[in-house]
């Protein structure tokens, strides 16, 4: 069956321009995360979603992130304003409900690039 | 927070054996992970342990102390296709579902 599907495969911005980055999960997985990756270092926990509601935004390093789920499937991870930090591979995992919630799948990423 | 260490870089004969070790501190425990990344491609999960103990999955085994805040993977029979990014991961309470991710370890596997 389908996988996890991110779009775009690459995003080259301008410092200070909005992006928008897209997730589609494994249809009938409840739980969305976002997470992202930086050269050299492991994955930084963003956002999970249950359902259409986030219970955990803690990762989310500024108020220029935000991140939204609707229909209980896709989900858009939005960048405002973004800054040369913001330069990192940003992956997307969906898992399905207990017992089975521990395996996260997760998708090819959105490579970032802020000029 | 969470602390979770393991070695950067590693590197392996084909058909040898190599042990991955990660240690953590978290702020509590519910399970311990460990996902395969090869460069340029989504990571996918190899293993969970919840109890201590030796999971054992094809050539690849995993091994947890919680008490030792510990565990290893083990990959044995190397081939080539095994080179990759091999990323140690720790779910800290069992209604939290993120995961809590070391720098990973880099295995060059060579003939």
């Amino acid at each position: 069956g389908a996988g996890v599907s991110q779009s775009p495969s690459n995003k080259v911005t301008e410092k200070g321009k909005d992006v928008e980055l897209r997730c589609d999960p494994i249809s009938g997985h409840t739980a969305l995360y976002w997470y992202r990756q930086s050269l050299g270092q492991g994955l930084e926990f963003l956002i999970y979603f249950q359902g259409n509601s986030a219970p955990d935004k803690s990762g989310l390093p500024s108020d220029r992130f935000s991140a939204e789920r609707t229909g209980g499937s896709v989900s858009t991870l939005t960048i405002q304003r973004t800054q040369q930090e913001d330069s990192a591979v940003y992956l997307c995992a969906s898992s399905s409900s207990p017992p089975n919630d521990y395996e996260q799948y997760f998708g090819p990423g959105t490579r970032l690039t802020v000029t | 927070g969470q602390n979770i260490d393991q070695p950067t870089e590693m590197t392996a004969t084909e058909g040898a054996i190599v042990q991955i070790n990660c240690t953590y501190q978290t702020s509590g425990f519910n399970g311990l992970f460990w996902y395969q990344q090869h460069a340029g491609e989504a990571p996918t999960f190899l293993s969970y342990n919840v109890l201590d103990g030796l999971e054992e999955k094809g050539r690849f085994s995993s091994f947890l102390s919680r008490s030792k805040g510990y565990s290893y993977l083990l990959l044995k029979e190397l081939q080539m296709k095994d080179s990759a990014s091999y990323l140690c991961a720790v779910r800290a309470r069992a209604n939290d579902y993120k995961l809590s991710f070391g720098a990973g370890t880099t295995v060059t596997v060579r003939a």
